[in-house]
């Protein structure tokens, strides 16, 4: 188990763009997390799955912002129409069950730069 | 609403001097989980510890030890004879209801100097 990737590690992109980020979780992990990490600042909650249901949405996650985890393996999170406040490090987190029983594995991030 | 503060925002230390890293929280549940991570330049959070409030005992692990202490609402992080390993940022955090939610802080960024 190579525990939880993400891809890519680095995105710049130019206003107005599209963008999606992928998340590989540990394989036999059901829930899934979506954080968002802004410079000198803790990461924020965005997003969880269980298996492929979507279970909750911060209001961080505004309507430009959707992510899935089809079939409940893989997730993406896509950033539509992209502003510069949307840049961040994009983090994910897989857990086997429920905090804090089951503790949280994160991945090493998407850094998102919008210029 | 949950809540988590660390005040300390940057600490420099020489290497093999100790330090400690606080974090004070704010919860209304009366049972609930603490937790520290380690954040490297690479970004990666990786997990050192999570205690439950029922446990107030000091927890030592090599170099690192915690004091969680209810009365004050603080759970305290200390490094002892740092390295320049031990350079990265350092979060507390606290799960909301549900538990799936973490609340982090803002950080602590270490730096030890060698």
């Amino acid at each position: 188990d190579t525990g939880v990737s993400q891809d890519p590690r680095h995105k710049i992109t130019k206003r107005g763009q599209n963008v999606t980020f992928r998340c590989d979780p540990i394989s036999e992990h059901n829930r899934l997390y979506w954080y968002r990490q802004t410079l000198g600042q803790g990461p924020e909650f965005l997003t969880y799955f269980q298996n492929e249901a979507q279970l909750e949405k911060s209001r961080l996650l505004s309507d430009r912002f959707s992510a899935e985890r089809p079939k409940g393996s893989f997730s993406t999170l896509e950033i539509q129409r992209t502003e510069q406040g949307d840049s961040a490090m994009y983090l994910c987190a897989s857990s086997l069950g429920v905090q804090p029983n089951y503790g949280y594995t994160f991945g090493s991030g998407t850094r998102l730069t919008v210029v | 609403a949950q809540k988590v503060t660390q005040a300390q925002t940057e600490i420099s230390v020489v290497e093999k001097e100790d330090v400690t890293l606080d974090c004070v929280y704010e919860t209304r549940d009366t049972t609930y989980y603490l937790f520290w991570y380690k954040q490297p330049p690479s970004g990666e959070l990786v997990f050192l510890i999570r205690r439950n409030s029922f446990d107030e005992q000091n927890e030592i692990s090599g170099r690192y030890s915690w004091n969680f202490q209810k009365s004050t609402s603080s759970f305290n992080f200390t490094i002892t004879a740092s390295q320049v390993v031990d350079s990265a940022v350092y979060f507390c955090a606290l799960p909301g209801a549900g538990s799936y939610q973490l609340t982090f802080g803002k950080g602590t960024k270490l730096s030890v100097i060698p």
